[in-house]
């Protein structure tokens, strides 16, 4: 099993629905991320978490959410999903510390149409 | 802010050509500096993870360079194949993004048979 797992692998979404992407880990990692990936910009950071009680917005948090339900699970939510949201979201986690490496996710493959 | 630049954005070599891949940063406090490869549609794969007091690191064919001072990393891929074609991406983790991974656009690199 992959250490950072993400669900759906796809998914096709109309414009106005809400939809969650969900994150588990096995890696035992406090951190976990949200980013967003869209041709030619790179990845961009949506939310990050440092522990359960602790969740921050990244540069382009505007239009979605966060739940931070245990140590292994980050779920990131669109409430109502417009077509530029349409992009690969990834979800990566980190050891507490600032040496370490990160570790990502297969990612999401949303289209909002 | 910290921005990461990778230039190319693409590179074409026939099989067995040393790759050189670029990445430059404009905060020299970093961390460290981790190097992906990316297949189409795919997650990240983490190649190696620099820290800011080393000079470089190895793995395999993969050497990743540091030079912190002037704010640049070069990875090198030895005697190229085929399977080496994946889009590459640097990120750095340092005090101007608040200690979280900042990416650069990437490299897409194809190696011709």
């Amino acid at each position: 099993d992959a250490d950072v797992t993400q669900t759906p692998r796809n998914r096709i979404t109309k414009t106005g629905k809400r939809i969650m992407l969900e994150c588990s880990q096995t890696k035992g990692h406090d951190r976990m991320y949200w980013y967003r990936q869209d041709p030619g910009l790179g990845l961009r950071l949506i939310y990050y978490s440092f522990d359960v009680k602790d969740i921050n917005k990244g540069e382009i948090s505007d239009g979605y959410s966060v739940s931070r339900q245990a140590q292994a699970k980050f779920s990131l939510s669109l409430e109502s999903a417009i077509p530029n949201q349409t992009a690969l979201y990834f979800c990566a986690t980190s050891p507490t510390g600032f040496g370490y490496g990160y570790t990502f996710g297969s990612g999401t493959r949303l289209t909002v149409v | 802010k910290q921005e990461v630049t990778q230039i190319p954005a693409a590179l074409s070599v026939p099989e067995g050509e040393n790759l050189v891949l670029n990445c430059s940063f404009t905060d020299s406090a970093i961390y460290n500096l981790q190097w992906f490869r990316q297949d189409p549609g795919k997650g990240l794969t983490s190649l190696l993870l620099i820290q800011s007091s080393q000079r470089e690191q190895t793995s395999g064919r993969l050497n990743a360079s540091l030079d912190k001072s002037s704010g640049r990393s070069t990875l090198y891929i030895a005697a190229s194949q085929p399977g080496d074609s994946a889009t590459y991406l640097c990120a750095v983790r340092g005090r101007a993004n608040g200690y979280k991974l900042s990416f650069g656009a990437g490299t897409t690199v194809t190696v011709r048979a």
